[in-house]
């Protein structure tokens, strides 16, 4: 099967410019998520959609991040106006709604914030 | 709320030793356990899970697991490791239950093997 794509992988823009970035996670998957992966930290959970509808968006700095998933298949995650500390990889994961299905990670977007 | 506490930052070992990434959580429900592994540039790839049953777990690359509920510890073990094996290693926590998993990551252990 195929695996959760990403784009883009880099991305470069000054500090209070805006970026998008988008997901597509693996066919079928109910549930996707964003994570943000600052350097020397493990992922952090951003927000979890289950179909197009939000789980949580608990850590998700509402003021700057969104995140949508229209028709409940791909979802795009953006910052505006981004910050210096927004500089990290952003991480897109699908699971099934199968019992004890495990996350699948795509390859991730690098951004950095000058 | 879960919370996760890798032991070790950084790991080096040679070729063809054992290792032993060290892993502790933190619950006041039952959790599920899981080592995930990135490489550089890549995204997380799941080794192992524990979600019930035998507390030892045996994942890919010939990596294995050893749930203690006592000692609320999680270690990942292999008992000889190749220079493939160089990258991070990330152990996850959440509660049990349910299909849908909000996993909270330890900081991660870069294992580095040295020819």
């Amino acid at each position: 099967e195929a695996g959760v794509a990403q784009s883009p992988r880099y991305k470069i823009i000054e500090k209070r410019q805006s970026v998008a970035f988008w997901c597509n996670p693996i066919s079928g998957h109910a549930t996707l998520y964003w994570y943000q992966q600052i350097l020397g930290q493990g992922p952090k959970l951003l927000i979890q959609f289950q179909n197009n509808g939000v789980v949580d968006d608990s850590q998700l700095p509402k003021d700057r991040f969104s995140a949508e998933r229209l028709k409940g298949v791909d979802s795009t995650l953006k910052i505006q106006p981004a910050k210096l500390e927004d500089s990290a990889v952003y991480l897109c994961a699908s699971s099934s709604d199968r019992g004890s299905s495990p996350l699948h990670f795509g390859n991730g977007t690098r951004l950095t914030v000058t | 709320a879960q919370s996760v506490t890798q032991l070790d930052s950084q790991v080096p070992v040679f070729e063809e030793a054992p290792v032993e990434l060290r892993c502790n959580y933190s619950s006041s429900v039952s959790v599920y356990l899981f080592w995930y592994v990135q490489y550089p540039n890549q995204g997380l790839q799941l080794l192992l899970k524990y979600l019930s049953g035998s507390t030892l777990v045996k994942g890919i690359n010939g990596f294995e697991a050893e749930f203690n509920k006592s000692q609320t510890s999680f270690h990942l073990r292999k008992p000889s490791v190749h220079i493939s094996d160089t990258a991070e290693y990330f152990c996850a926590v959440t509660k049990s239950g349910g299909s849908n998993y909000k996993l909270t990551f330890g900081k991660g252990t870069l294992l580095t093997v040295n020819p």
